[in-house]
């Protein structure tokens, strides 16, 4: 009820490729989607995020799209960059503010 | 720029030694959680306090943890004892006022590794 399912577990894209990552979830309680963003050796920050009355958010190069039927998300990187490599985490709130995240996909972005 | 701190950064402690793991929230957060991340589990809630009061620390286990806020600039995370399986990365993150789903500001982490 409580997971949030994550794929792929890592990702290679070519500079200026779009970098897509999909997350699914269960719990029905869950009225907010962030994605986070994590670089070795420091904690997650957060990315976009997005509430469930919405199916597209984007900012910048960074687009989330939302599917409240078939409970799943993803994360959309334009033109991606070398700079966009690191760990990438989608996440379900409930209005407590507590995170469920996903396992994590490893971006790797080839200059 | 405010952030969130920890201390230390780094630890490592034989088995069965305590360790006690500190942050200090951003200024005017009342909410201030703890996660820890291994690669098997990726990022575990542990447990949270708002305005100082722990609402939540189910995924704690109870009988070597224990999580508590002395004051509004302080968190603790204390292992008794320190296990192996006790090696991750232990993030310290909060939140500010109000209720409803809000940012989380992380800290830097605490590596811990337990011999």
């Amino acid at each position: 009820q409580q997971q949030v399912k994550q794929s792929p577990q890592s990702l290679i894209v070519q500079k200026g490729g779009i970098s897509i990552i999909n997350c699914a979830y269960e719990n029905t309680a869950f009225d907010y989607f962030p994605w986070y963003q994590q670089f070795p050796g420091k904690g997650p920050a957060l990315l976009i995020a997005i509430r469930p009355d919405v199916s597209e958010k984007k900012e910048g190069r960074f687009t989330i799209s939302f599917n409240k039927s078939a409970k799943q998300f993803s994360l959309h990187i334009m033109d991606s960059q070398p700079g966009d490599s690191a760990t990438y985490f989608c996440a379900g709130d409930t209005s407590y503010g507590k995170l469920t995240f996903g396992q994590g996909t490893i971006l790797t972005v080839h200059p | 720029d405010a952030r969130v701190t920890q201390t230390p950064r780094h630890k490592v402690t034989e088995m069965g030694q305590e360790v006690t793991m500190r942050c200090q929230p951003i200024l005017g957060h009342n909410t201030v959680f703890w996660y820890r991340q291994t690669m098997m589990q990726g990022l575990e809630l542990l447990a949270y306090f708002r305005n100082r009061a722990p609402l939540d620390d189910s995924g704690m286990p109870k009988d070597r943890f224990s999580a508590e806020m002395p004051d509004a600039t302080l968190a603790t995370l204390k292992i008794q004892p320190s296990e192996p399986r006790d090696s991750a990365v232990y993030f310290c993150a909060s939140g500010p006022l109000g209720g409803g789903p809000y940012e989380q500001y992380f800290g830097p982490g605490t590596r811990l590794t337990v011999t």
